[in-house]
């Protein structure tokens, strides 16, 4: 058990381009989530995955993001158009169903967009 | 709209003293409650997790929860520089699909 990783861990681009972030869960646990965190406040839920099945994604997020677990492994999140207020800590969790759900964070991706 | 609700500090504790933060959530039939520790800088860190009335003991942590009232807890025993940290609570209320609703934390400092 190595723990969630993801990556990059930051990540400076320029207004109006895309980034693409990756997550990789604790190898046995089938359910994924990513959240986006800016400071001071808790994390906010943006999806989650249930094996390779996107099952819920949060109203607040627009169209210009979009994620993905292909094989049900790890996952990818992008972000197009990026802009400033973007910016934040992008976590990703990962849990195993019948455990008690509990999530497991990596230690994140910090977007600055500038 | 379902909320959990935290006091956001500073909460400033002598060492070796116990430190109790606070959560309340809104949803009466959330049946998970989660605490969590979040270093500057950081990604949270699980350190409990408790379903059920009444206390949970890990070491020198302690959760307690309150169904009836609606507020769960978290006391940290023999306070130690190092406990200096955010701490968020996050709930898990019915039909959520095991999304967790989170607080904002309680930043923690403990003075030596």
């Amino acid at each position: 058990d190595t723990g969630v990783s993801q990556n990059p861990r930051h990540k400076i681009t320029k207004r109006g381009q895309n980034v693409t972030f990756r997550c990789d869960p604790i190898s046995e646990h089938n359910r994924l989530y990513w959240y986006r965190q800016t400071l001071g406040q808790g994390p906010e839920f943006l999806t989650y995955f249930q094996n390779e099945a996107q099952l819920e994604k949060s109203r607040l997020l627009s169209d210009r993001f979009s994620a993905e677990r292909p094989k049900g492994s790890f996952s990818t999140l992008e972000i197009q158009r990026t802009e400033q207020g973007d910016s934040a800590m992008y976590l990703c969790a990962s849990s195993l169903k019948g455990s008690g759900d509990t999530q497991y964070f990596g230690p994140g991706t910090r977007l600055t967009v500038l | 709209q379902k909320e959990v609700e935290q006091n956001s500090g500073p909460l400033s504790v002598p060492e070796g003293a116990i430190a109790s933060l606070n959560c309340t959530y809104s949803d009466r039939g959330s049946q998970s409650f989660f605490w969590y520790r979040q270093y500057s800088g950081k990604s949270p860190e699980l350190i409990m997790f408790i379903y059920s009335n009444g206390d949970k003991e890990d070491g020198r942590f302690t959760a307690q929860l309150n169904k009836a009232s609606q507020y769960v807890s978290l006391l940290i025993r023999d306070s130690q520089p190092s406990d200096s940290a955010t701490y968020l609570c996050a709930v898990n209320p019915p039909g959520s699909n095991y999304q967790l609703i989170w607080g904002a934390g309680t930043k923690l400092i403990i003075k030596p």
